[in-house]
């Protein structure tokens, strides 16, 4: 079984609309989660974390829902330079390892 | 803003050989990882290292890995004898504390086995 799962995608949506990534993860003990953004053969960089009560950073906003063990990322107003990989992450109960989904693909179309 | 550093950026290597992939994490974190990425594939843990040892390791971590703090700064990944397999972007990173603290990505070493 997966530690973090995720929707492939891809996802091509036009400039300014709305998106939505779910995730869900298996650990019920996971204490951390992130979100990160992935551009083509670069290394994953930190979007944001995602907190219980829900955060928001300008356009972006994580929510966590600890009961479905789940987590959501939503994208308001799309960019063109919003297109990339959104990685799910999960820390592990021991703090050792942070567990990645595989990637939800964002293509912002003009 | 401090960032961790990796070098090479690509190390071209012939099947059998051994590679040195270095990093220098943040300063003040202390806690290490290393990461890879096949080309298409998803991030994969390899190990995570804090105060000198090895926390945890992945199945792909065997034998032939191995990692070393060998001064106050520089955190390596040594593959003994490579194989085509392990072709892929390396990732070395490191966070501040074990709960709460993201993880910090270098720019990646590319390994190539030819």
């Amino acid at each position: 079984r997966k530690e973090v799962e995720q929707d492939p995608g891809p996802f091509n949506v036009p400039e300014g609309a709305t998106v939505a990534f779910n995730c869900t993860y298996s650990n019920s003990a996971s204490q951390s989660f992130f979100w990160y953004r992935q551009d083509c053969r670069k290394e994953p960089k930190l979007l944001m974390s995602v907190y219980s009560s829900g955060n928001e950073d300008g356009r972006f906003t994580a929510q966590l829902n600890r009961a479905s063990q789940y987590i959501s990322l939503l994208i308001r107003d799309s960019k063109l330079s919003d297109s990339a990989t959104y990685l799910c992450v999960a820390l592990s109960n021991t703090g050792n390892q942070f567990y990645f989904g595989t990637g939800t693909s964002l293509t912002v179309i003009p | 803003e401090p960032e961790v550093t990796q070098t090479p950026s690509h190390q071209v290597t012939q099947m059998g050989q051994e590679v040195i992939l270095r990093c220098v994490p943040i300063s003040n974190h202390l806690y290490f990882y290393w990461y890879r990425q096949i080309l298409g594939q998803k991030v994969e843990f390899l190990v995570s290292f804090y105060n000198n040892e090895i926390s945890e390791k992945s199945e792909i971590f065997d034998d032939q890995f191995s990692v070393e703090r060998p001064d106050g700064s520089n955190f390596t990944l040594k593959i003994r004898s490579t194989k085509l397999e392990d072709s892929a972007m390396y990732f070395c990173a490191s966070s501040e504390n074990r709960v709460g603290s993201p993880l910090h990505f270098g720019n990646g070493t590319r390994l190539t086995v030819t």
